[in-house]
């Protein structure tokens, strides 16, 4: 099982440019995650959701939205990227408790 | 006062030594804890839970106060392979959210 997996691995944008990152789990969890990492810092919750067709606004939701069409996919969307986004992006696939993460998106917006 | 506090350190310790971090949290209602391990540019993983009997694996134990409103970490007969940045987190009463401290450095050296 590959567990959570997350697409793109690496993005450069220009600011303006919007982007889609996937988010996809192979667990069967009902509870999806995005967060989001800055150097030296903790993980920021932006959005999460607690089952399909369901999304909340976390710690840090602005200029964010998200999207889970599918239990298995959580899609967390930039539509005007900034330079204030340049981060490590973090998706996590959990019970309500213990949390799966992915590998990380490593977004940069120039 | 953030939600999840921890000492971000570093700590350096020799091989063999014992190390303990310690984590406090604000909201007393909180539910569940855990501490992750997030090794340098990857992503956290769940090293354990944190039941208020405490718990112990293997060299790794940690305990919980609720009235104190802390929980702690104590690793013994420290690995280089120890060396990473280890996460509080913290679950309270909404649905599936967590809160994650800003993490403790711990470097193991030869």
């Amino acid at each position: 099982n590959a567990g959570v997996t997350q697409t793109p691995k690496f993005r450069v944008l220009k600011t303006g440019q919007s982007m889609t990152l996937l988010c996809a789990q192979d667990m069967n969890h009902e509870y999806m995650y995005w967060y989001r990492q800055d150097p030296g810092m903790g993980l920021r919750l932006i959005h999460y959701s607690v089952g399909e067709g369901t999304t909340a606004k976390g710690e840090v939701p602005d200029g964010y939205n998200v999207s889970r069409l599918k239990k298995q996919n959580f899609l967390l969307g930039l539509e005007s990227a900034a330079p204030s986004q340049t981060s490590v992006y973090f998706c996590a696939a959990g019970t309500g408790y213990e949390q799966y993460f992915g590998p990380g998106t490593r977004l940069t917006v120039t | 006062r953030k939600e999840v506090e921890q000492d971000p350190g570093p700590f350096n310790v020799p091989e063999g030594a014992t190390v303990a971090f310690n984590c406090t949290y604000s909201n007393s209602a909180s539910q569940s804890f855990f501490w992750y391990r997030q090794d340098c540019r990857k992503e956290p993983k769940l090293l354990m839970s944190v039941y208020s009997s405490g718990n112990e694996d293997g060299r790794f134990t940690a305990q919980l106060n609720r009235a104190s409103q802390y929980i702690s970490l104590l690793i013994r007969d420290s690995k280089l392979s120890d060396s990473a940045t280890y996460l509080c987190v913290v679950k309270g009463t909404n649905a599936g959210k967590s809160t994650f401290g800003d993490g403790t450095t711990l470097t193991v050296k030869p």
